[in-house]
């Protein structure tokens, strides 16, 4: 199964600031990756896909990048509704897998 | 407009069997493979199982393989998943998702919509 590492956890910024998280994987998956978004009783919504393109409707300051088996998802500047919990996904192989997750709130 | 609409989810005891329905409207269901994604309280997500536009292959997670059964019915755009022999570490939202289109590979549409959620608690 692939891993994806996901980092960090929880992490809390202040508003304008540029924040940054990543997964890794275990193997190659290329760029087939998608970055969600989970606010509080909802359900994900997707932000990023095939690592880089910004999803319908996500504001412009969200962008997804890969250097080798790193993937990152960053906000250029955040905003208070960005707070969320983000989520990774390899599609590349079965069984899928989810990052475990990261928290994000506002210092 | 696309719409998923999961139901059947409640409180069920170990060992009883549950079946969860996802109710496709706003688009050509038979063009789309079909997932099922869970989250336990608290946790992060976790695939569950998929199946190919025409019913042909299931994919499963090692933990549901042999208790969990996807299938869908295209003349009423229905995504189905049977779930037997339920343990308390099934407790969780289940999510109806939209994966792949059948045409060729196609990253936009992966995983662009999501239902709203029904939440299976097992416990006795």
């Amino acid at each position: 199964d692939i891993q994806m590492t996901q980092s960090p956890s929880s992490m809390s910024a202040s508003l304008g600031d540029r924040v940054t998280i990543t997964c890794q994987a275990s193997q190659d998956i290329g760029n087939d990756l998608i970055w969600f978004q989970q606010k509080p009783g909802k359900s994900p919504r997707r932000v990023i896909y095939y690592a880089t393109n910004l999803a319908n409707g996500v504001p412009s300051r969200f962008s997804g990048s890969r250097s080798g088996s790193d993937y990152s998802l960053t906000i250029i500047s955040l905003e208070s509704e960005d707070v969320a919990d983000y989520h990774c996904l390899q599609y590349k192989q079965y069984p899928l897998t989810f990052g475990s997750g990261t928290k994000l709130e506002i210092k | 407009e696309v719409q998923l609409v999961e139901s059947g989810g409640g409180l069920i005891q170990p060992g009883r069997s549950l079946t969860l329905s996802c109710a496709a409207s706003g688009f050509t269901f038979s063009n789309y493979y079909m997932a099922w994604v869970r989250q336990a309280p608290t946790k992060g997500l976790e695939w569950v199982a998929s199946i190919t536009h025409r019913s042909t292959t299931t994919y499963f997670r090692d933990s549901v393989r042999g208790r969990f059964t996807i299938s869908r019915d295209k003349a009423n755009s229905t995504l189905y998943l049977q779930m037997d022999s339920l343990r308390s570490e099934d407790t969780a939202t289940y999510y109806c998702v939209r994966a792949d289109y059948y045409g060729g590979y196609s990253p936009v549409n992966w995983f662009a919509y999501w239902g709203q959620g029904t939440l299976v608690t097992v416990s006795s």
